[in-house]
C-alpha cells in the first residue's frame, strides 16, 4: 500500500524567494512519484515526475524535485518564487508494479506575496 | 482536442436522487480514475479500473458504483445522494502506473 504526507497544507513565499514543497512517501514497493499542480477552479497538470534512473528530477516552470529513498522524500524546490507559481500543490505516488492507483496527498497551497 | 471529457461540469442534486457522473477519454489510456477533492483532504481515490472490464475499490468507495464496458467511458453512479458527497469529482486516466494521469476539468456536485 502506498500513502503521503504534505507537510504544511498553506506555505507563504516572497516573490524571488527558494519555494520548498514538503513531500514524504510510504510504499511497500518501489515506488513512481510525481508532483501536481492545480490553478483554481482548473483540474490538475503534472509538473514533474520520478520512474527510475537520476534521482533529481526537472518539470516545467523551473520546478525541481529529488527522490530520496533513504528519507522516503521528494521535496519540491524552485529557486525563485513568480507571482503565478501560487496555486495547489499535490505530490503523489503509484507503484511500480501491481495495481495502477494514483494517491494524493492533501495538497499545500503556496501563497507568493509581493 | 484530445483528453478528457466530464459532464454535467456542475450539478445541484436532491439528497435520495440517483446520479451518473460521465468520464470520456480519447487517449485510449488503460487506466483510468475517480477522485474527490475536498477542503484540506486533497484528492482521495472513489474508484478506479486498471482495464476495461475490471475495476477496484479506492479510499472511499461507499455509496458509489463504476463500470467500465469499454476503453473510452468510465461513468461514477450515485446510487441514492447524500449531503456528505457534496464535493468536486474529478476523472483521470493514464496508460499506465508509471506514466502522467490526465485529470478533466471536474464536477461540481451539491447534494442538498
Amino acid at each position: 500500500a502506498q500513502s503521503v504526507t504534505q507537510l504544511g497544507s498553506h506555505v507563504s513565499v516572497s516573490e524571488g524567494a527558494l519555494v520548498l514543497l514538503r513531500c514524504n512517501y510510504s510504499s511497500s514497493v518501489p515506488p513512481y512519484l510525481f508532483w501536481y499542480v492545480q490553478y483554481p477552479n482548473q483540474g490538475l497538470q503534472l509538473l514533474l515526475k520520478y520512474t527510475t534512473g537520476a534521482t533529481l528530477v526537472k518539470g516545467i516552470n523551473g520546478f525541481e524535485a529529488e527522490f530520496k529513498k533513504s528519507e522516503t522524500s521528494f521535496h519540491l524546490t524552485k529557486p525563485s518564487a513568480h507571482m503565478s507559481d501560487a496555486a495547489e500543490y499535490f505530490c503523489a505516488v503509484s507503484a511500480l508494479r501491481g495495481a495502477q492507483k494514483l494517491v494524493f496527498g492533501q495538497g499545500t497551497r503556496l501563497t507568493i506575496n509581493p | 482536442i484530445a483528453g478528457i471529457t466530464q459532464a454535467p461540469t456542475s450539478q445541484i442534486l436532491a439528497a435520495g436522487r440517483r446520479m451518473t457522473l460521465r468520464c470520456t477519454q480519447d487517449m485510449r489510456h488503460n487506466a483510468m480514475y475517480w477522485y474527490r477533492q475536498d477542503l484540506g483532504l486533497g484528492l482521495r481515490l472513489i474508484h478506479y479500473s486498471n482495464t476495461a472490464g475490471t475495476t477496484g475499490k479506492g479510499e472511499v468507495p461507499d455509496g458509489y458504483s463504476v463500470s467500465r464496458a469499454n476503453t473510452d467511458d468510465f461513468p461514477l453512479t450515485l446510487a441514492s445522494a447524500v449531503p456528505s458527497q457534496t464535493s468536486v469529482y474529478f476523472c483521470a486516466s493514464s496508460e499506465g502506473s508509471n506514466t502522467e494521469a490526465f485529470f478533466g476539468q471536474g464536477t461540481r456536485l451539491t447534494v442538498v
